[in-house]
């Protein structure tokens, strides 16, 4: 019972356009939310991050936007680089949920120049 | 600040040896939360310290275990290792913000049970 969802296992953008992951999660208790970026061999690293008191999020490149009544974030990362390459994951936690993030499975993102 | 670092970076057991890993938050950090990953099921919260106590605990068998120092470094125990038990192993820090807890990841362990 996977309760965040990302649907897309990959992605595939062209270089300068728009790359947007989708990401989907059930526990309508969820309040803050992160997207985290990894490459092979190494640990995920912080993107960016939105509670659940926002609907959007902007940091340079990155925006994340949450829409609580249909259970849905998304990243959009504009333009997109080819060193974004990677694998993107949703992460979401419940308030005091004392350190335990829920994963997505990830989507793999591939830029092509 | 120096980021979170865990040792050893590889690791290779066989069956039934028992692993110890090795965590170091980030400074000022209070509070390190253990992953596995895996590809089959992603990644899955082992527990999380806080204060050198264990605040909350994934559903893992009681083979997994950790402890955490009064300077916040963390470990984490396997006894009895299972070949099901090759992951990479994911330590992270919190740093709680006015939104949220945010969690910055280590490089990980990759352990490989023959």
């Amino acid at each position: 019972d996977q309760q965040v969802k990302q649907n897309s296992p990959s992605l595939s953008v062209q270089e300068g356009r728009i790359s947007i992951l989708n990401c989907d999660y059930t526990n309508s208790m969820f309040d803050y939310f992160l997207w985290y970026k990894k490459y092979p061999a190494e640990g995920p690293t912080f993107l960016i991050s939105i509670s659940s008191i926002k609907d959007k999020n902007e940091d340079g490149r990155f925006t994340v936007f949450l829409n609580k009544s249909a259970k849905h974030l998304s990243l959009h990362i504009v333009p997109s680089q080819p060193g974004d390459s990677a694998v993107y994951f949703c992460a979401a936690s419940e308030g005091g949920s004392q350190g335990n993030l829920i994963f997505g499975k990830g989507t793999k993102l591939s830029v092509k120049p | 600040k120096a980021g979170v670092t865990q040792t050893p970076r590889y690791l290779i057991k066989t069956r039934g040896q028992q692993v110890t890993l090795s965590c170091s938050p980030i400074s000022g950090h209070r509070s390190v939360s253990w992953y596995q990953q895996t590809p089959g099921q992603g990644l899955q919260f082992l527990f999380e310290y806080f204060s050198e106590t264990q605040r909350n605990k994934g559903n893992f068998p009681g083979r997994f275990s950790g402890r955490q120092f009064s300077n916040s470094r963390s470990e984490m125990n396997v006894s009895t290792l299972e070949l099901g038990d090759s992951a990479l192993y994911l330590c992270a820090s919190s740093h709680l913000t006015a939104n949220g807890e945010t969690q910055y990841f280590g490089p990980g362990t990759r352990l490989l049970v023959l």
